[in-house]
């Protein structure tokens, strides 16, 4: 089972790059890392899935080590809007580790 | 269409009642998936449906039953729920299992 921490939460200003990372030791070979935003009363959205390496989109990248034994999600220059929960999610249900998602982190963006 | 849509919004029922959540989509996904969310924790899985089939049942009580009529539907029927049940139910879906999911808004349950 993947066990998946992140830390509680994190501050921040608009315009500074925040990373958040996941720890996840027991990740099985068919897991793959998932992040979501959380809003108050809504359902997590996704932000960027990946598997090794770098992955970057639109809004964010995602950086997993060799060992892929942690994670961390980047926002590049966040503004008061990315105040939310972030969540990674480990898993697989083909096979892998059941679908985990992390603690949460709740992060606050100040002007 | 990108939108995972989830009725009701909000439920209030007794321990005695019968009540059915309702989650559906559009996008032509193959899985979908029930999670349950208690203040200020994460998601847990509750079930998942990989092409119509129940796949992942995570030990559930026997008072939550789902239901996978058509690829677009999902039902969740609560039977004899207890007050501790009460959270926000979300339903997801995605391409297929390994693809990211699409949660919708979230039904808010109170048993009372």
């Amino acid at each position: 089972l993947a066990k998946t921490t992140q830390p509680i939460s994190m501050d921040s200003y608009e315009g500074q790059e925040v990373n958040i990372t996941c720890s996840h030791n027991n990740i099985a070979t068919n897991d793959y890392i998932t992040w979501y935003q959380q809003f108050p009363s809504q359902g997590p959205r996704f932000i960027i899935q990946g598997y090794k390496t770098k992955v970057t989109n639109e809004v964010a990248s995602l950086f997993i080590p060799a060992d892929r034994k942690s994670s961390t999600l980047s926002l590049p220059r966040v503004s008061l809007s990315d105040t939310a929960v972030y969540y990674c999610l480990v898993g697989d249900t083909g096979g892998g580790n059941k679908l985990t998602f992390g603690t949460g982190t709740q992060l606050k963006v100040e002007l | 269409d990108t939108e995972v849509t989830q009725t009701p919004k909000h439920l209030v029922m007794g321990m005695t009642n019968k009540k059915s959540l309702k989650c559906e989509q559009h996008m032509g996904h193959r899985a979908m998936y029930w999670y349950k969310q208690k203040a200020k924790k994460p998601p847990e899985l509750m079930f998942v449906y990989s092409y119509e089939k129940l796949s992942i049942n995570e030990s559930v009580p026997s008072r939550f039953s789902p239901e996978c009529p058509n690829s677009s539907l999902l039902n969740l029927h609560l039977h004899a729920l207890q007050p501790e049940d009460s959270a926000l139910y979300l339903c997801a879906s995605s391409q297929d299992t390994t693809y990211e999911q699409y949660f919708g808004p979230g039904t808010r349950l109170t048993v009372t």
